[in-house]
């Protein structure tokens, strides 16, 4: 079984300030993790995904996640907002042979000029 | 990489009635699924499928959620005798075979409203 916990549904920043979105997992075998963002009326885009090989995750438009097994956690972070930002964000974790992914409720990042 | 594809980005429908929706995924992605999301929650899964094989399905899929991937190409989800609680935007996804790693590639979903 896995599930995944996304504290805070909303989240809002200044342009330029540190965005933390938090995530924290649950997975009885050794999970891979994702982070996706949404825009309004579309799908889900990957940011960034943890397989094992590192903990600190780079991924796309500057975002990075880290990934602590003692702490259950995958949080997300990016130095300093864009207003582009502002957008919906799932955690999600994937374990087992089906590759099938479990995702939190989200994040809603509002950047505040 | 023209992306998944998905049609149609909306459908309003009586409750009662039947509804399709089609799925269209990455041509070299053999792995196909089903989400569902509604408003402030993340996608949940229903159901997926390798190649044309429908492997799981989630005890969301009631009896009247079906689900088809001809030929594992592109796939069909049909809702019979729509209810108000199915009103939703259905995502549908794919993935290379390549374990749990995979990410997922998302169309832009169909949305539902069961009036």
């Amino acid at each position: 079984a896995q599930s995944v916990t996304q504290l805070g549904s909303h989240v809002s920043v200044s342009e330029g300030a540190l965005v933390l979105l938090r995530c924290n997992y649950s997975s009885s075998v050794p999970p891979y993790l994702f982070w996706y963002v949404q825009y309004p009326n579309q799908g889900l885009q990957l940011l960034l995904k943890y397989t094992s090989a590192a903990t600190l995750v780079k991924g796309i438009n500057g975002f990075e996640a880290e990934f602590k097994k003692s702490e259950t956690s995958f949080h997300l972070t990016k130095p300093s907002a864009h207003m582009s930002d502002a957008a919906e964000y799932f955690c999600a974790v994937s374990a087992g042979n089906a590759g099938k992914s479990t995702f939190g409720d989200g994040t809603t990042l509002t950047v505040k000029p | 990489d023209t992306g998944v594809s998905q049609n149609p980005r909306h459908k309003i429908t009586k409750r009662g009635q039947n509804v399709t929706f089609r799925c269209d995924p990455i041509s070299e992605h053999n792995r196909l699924y089903w989400y569902r999301q509604t408003l402030g929650q993340g996608p949940e899964f229903l159901t997926y499928f390798q190649n044309e094989a429908q492997l799981e399905k989630s005890r969301l899929l009631s009896d009247r959620f079906s689900a088809e991937r001809p030929k594992g190409s592109f796939s069909t989800l049909e809702i019979q005798r729509t209810e108000q609680g199915d009103s939703a935007m259905y995502l549908c996804a794919s993935s290379r075979t390549q374990g749990v790693s995979s990410p997922l590639h998302f169309g832009n979903g169909t949305r539902l409203t069961v009036t």
